[in-house]
């Protein structure tokens, strides 16, 4: 399998509920992202990672925790999620976390928060 | 008022037609990305510029960097051309999206 794949692809969940997203890339990049879009918003950058290490957190709540265990994996950990938190989860990775990378998207996990 | 103003916001046209879809930023940037999302959701990465212009098949997109101001182009315009269009700016760390252009490319 080849670029960025995400899992699951959809995903409904009760706000007692612990789950995690998966991101995972194929194409030997160090910088991996998350991202949230919600409806009728533009899209927010929530977590970078660079060579495994978290270099941005864009003010998330700690409902959201992300983990990095290798440069071709991250995940997002999800607990106590409120309705408001339903949106779709991208995923995107890219050869360094600078700003001049262009950046490939997981085809998202559209996330429903009941 | 939005450091990234993308317009139009929605785009309507017949197949075939030259399309051009607009963004300006208020910031100092490194770089510029459009951004194609389609209706299930999947973000593919079509330019990322940071000078002058780029062409991809039937995509041009170009970058003013004094005025502050991209645009994307789509020659003989087709359906599955039908996306929404986001354009994102970089400045230092941070990465700031417009709210996209969603285009509609009738038969």
């Amino acid at each position: 399998e080849t670029g960025v794949t995400q899992t699951p692809r959809h995903l409904v969940m009760g706000m007692t509920n612990k789950k995690s997203l998966k991101c995972e890339q194929h194409l030997g990049h160090n910088a991996m992202y998350w991202y949230k879009q919600s409806a009728k918003k533009p899209l927010e950058l929530m977590f970078v990672y660079n060579f495994k290490e978290q270099t941005e957190n864009n003010s998330v709540p700690s409902r959201f925790s992300p983990e990095c265990p290798n440069s071709s994996h991250l995940f997002l950990h999800l607990h106590t999620l409120q309705p408001e938190d339903s949106a779709l989860y991208l995923c995107a990775s890219s050869q360094d976390g600078g700003g001049t990378d262009t950046q490939y998207f997981g085809p998202g996990t559209r996330l429903t928060v009941l | 008022k939005n450091e990234v103003e993308q317009s139009p916001q929605n785009l309507t046209a017949q197949e075939g037609e030259f399309i051009t879809i607009n963004c300006s930023y208020s910031v100092g940037i490194s770089a510029l990305h459009w951004l194609q999302q389609h209706p299930g959701g999947g973000i593919v990465s079509l330019f990322m510029l940071s000078s002058g212009k780029k062409k991809h098949g039937r995509l041009i997109a170009t970058i003013n960097i004094q005025e502050k101001h991209s645009s994307l182009h789509i020659t003989a315009s087709h359906p599955r051309d039908s996306a929404v269009y986001i354009c994102a700016v970089r400045p230092d760390d941070k990465i700031i999206f417009g709210k996209g252009t969603r285009l509609h490319i009738l038969p």
